[in-house]
């Protein structure tokens, strides 16, 4: 069975910064996808990013972006020029290429310091 | 843009109670899924839906079921409410197929419920 795992359960960082959060996964599967989601506090779920397996370049949007090393089985997600708009819970999930359903990492949650 | 609602934003129920969350969302999506979210724990997958009236069971499906009579409503029962029930409830919906692989699921804005 797959697992992910967030090894950071809180994190924090001062406005205008770089962090960076963690996530590993174990998988016997060569084909899947990696998602990170923020939570901010009361506040629905969303996707901040994607990464399909088979491409060795890593995802990018905007601000956020991927460290994808497939062999090391770690997806981690930095975040460049912090923004108070960024505290949240974030969360790591992976999907199987053969499977509709996420498997989450239990989450690391993010401050941001003015 | 989507949009999955939930019935109620907060729920106090009473040990023995049966118990309806609701979650309705307006993109013709085919997949459903109930998530409990505990802090600690992350997101545990109790159940999914990908059709009307089909469901299979996530990780956590002891003592809940649910209901899928239309394909936009996916309904989350606690037949017999427990104090280890207590937790936020997140309902979420995706496309399905080939195209929908890279899909993002969709949340709704969660339902926490006490069970007292």
């Amino acid at each position: 069975a797959q697992t992910v795992t967030q090894s950071q359960p809180e994190m924090s960082v001062q406005e205008a910064e770089t962090v960076t959060l963690s996530c590993t996964y174990d998988t016997s599967e060569s084909d899947y996808y990696l998602f990170w989601y923020k939570q901010p506090p009361s506040r629905q779920m969303i996707l901040v990013i994607r990464q399909e397996a088979y491409k060795q370049q890593n995802a990018t949007e905007n601000r956020f972006s991927v460290n994808f090393q497939k062999a090391a089985k770690s997806f981690s997600l930095k975040i460049s020029d912090s923004q108070l708009g960024d505290a949240a819970m974030y969360f790591c999930a992976y999907r199987s290429a053969w499977a509709d359903k996420l498997i989450f990492g239990t989450g690391t949650r993010l401050q941001v310091f003015p | 843009d989507v949009k999955v609602t939930q019935s109620s934003r907060y729920l106090v129920k009473r040990t023995g109670e049966k118990v309806f969350l609701e979650c309705v969302q307006d993109m013709d999506h085919e997949n459903m899924f109930w998530y409990r979210q505990d802090p600690g724990l992350g997101l545990r997958l109790i159940y999914f839906s990908y059709d009307v009236k089909m469901k299979e069971k996530g990780d956590i499906p002891e003592g809940y079921s649910v209901s899928r009579e239309k394909k936009e409503r996916f309904s989350l029962i606690l037949e017999s409410a427990s104090t280890n029930q207590t937790s936020m409830y997140l309902c979420a919906s995706s496309p399905s197929g080939a195209d929908g692989l890279l899909n993002e699921q969709f949340f709704g804005p969660g339902t926490r419920l006490t069970v007292l």
